[in-house]
């Protein structure tokens, strides 16, 4: 079947413009996943949902970061006000269950540039 | 704050080389284990993932993992690359907190030549 997908794979964006990122993860996977990977660097955790709800936000750098799930399938990653800082590549991941032992599926990413 | 080293970044081999990625994290508590693997132009995908039992872990490709508890590591192993494994390989960490956190090191670009 079909795999994590996420769109726009590319964007870029003037210092200040808000964005949103979306992810379409594997049709019945109950947990979703948003990472930022910076440059040579490994995926860093933003932010997880079970179904719809937001069980985990710590990982999200500032309040101009937000995700919303609102039927507990496709997301969406937000971010207001975009900063230099902010240019990475965003990841979603989804896996089956809630259970931190389960495969996650990643999808191909969203590369963000913020000018 | 917990964390995941992997030593080396980049490792070149010849074809046959045996293969060793080392990985540490810091955290006393109880872990899943996980090696994903980033082929050129694809998605990340799992590798092999440990949470209990044998600490010498299989997985796909003929690659293995050794969990030592003492140590704090969790080796990746292979005993012959071919040109295909040419990848950036990534440790993660997922420590039973409550919480759902996965923790990823920096990733090793291995190259293979043929």
């Amino acid at each position: 079947g079909a795999g994590v997908s996420q769109s726009p794979r590319y964007k870029v964006a003037k210092r200040g413009q808000d964005v949103a990122l979306r992810c379409d993860p594997i049709s019945g996977h109950v947990s979703l996943f948003w990472y930022q990977q910076a440059l040579g660097q490994g995926p860093e955790f933003l932010t997880y949902f079970q179904n719809e709800a937001q069980l985990d936000k710590s990982g999200l750098p500032s309040d101009r970061f937000f995700a919303e799930r609102p039927e507990g399938s496709v997301s969406t990653l937000k971010i207001q006000r975009t900063q230099q800082e902010d240019s990475a590549v965003y990841l979603c991941a989804s896996s089956w269950s809630g259970n931190q032992r389960d495969e996650q599926f990643f999808g191909p990413g969203t590369r963000l540039t913020v000018l | 704050a917990q964390s995941v080293s992997q030593h080396n970044h980049h490792v070149i081999l010849s074809e046959a080389a045996s293969l060793e990625l080392g990985c540490n994290y810091s955290y006393g508590g109880t872990v899943n284990l996980f090696w994903y693997v980033q082929y050129p132009g694809q998605h990340l995908q799992l590798l092999l993932k440990y949470f209990s039992g044998d600490p010498l872990v299989k997985g796909i490709k003929g690659f293995e993992a050794e969990f030592i508890k003492s140590k704090f590591s969790f080796n990746l192993r292979k005993p012959s690359v071919q040109w295909s494994d040419t990848a950036e390989y990534f440790c993660a960490v997922s420590p039973y907190t409550g919480g759902f956190k996965t923790i990823f090191g920096a990733g090793t670009r291995l190259f293979v030549k043929a």
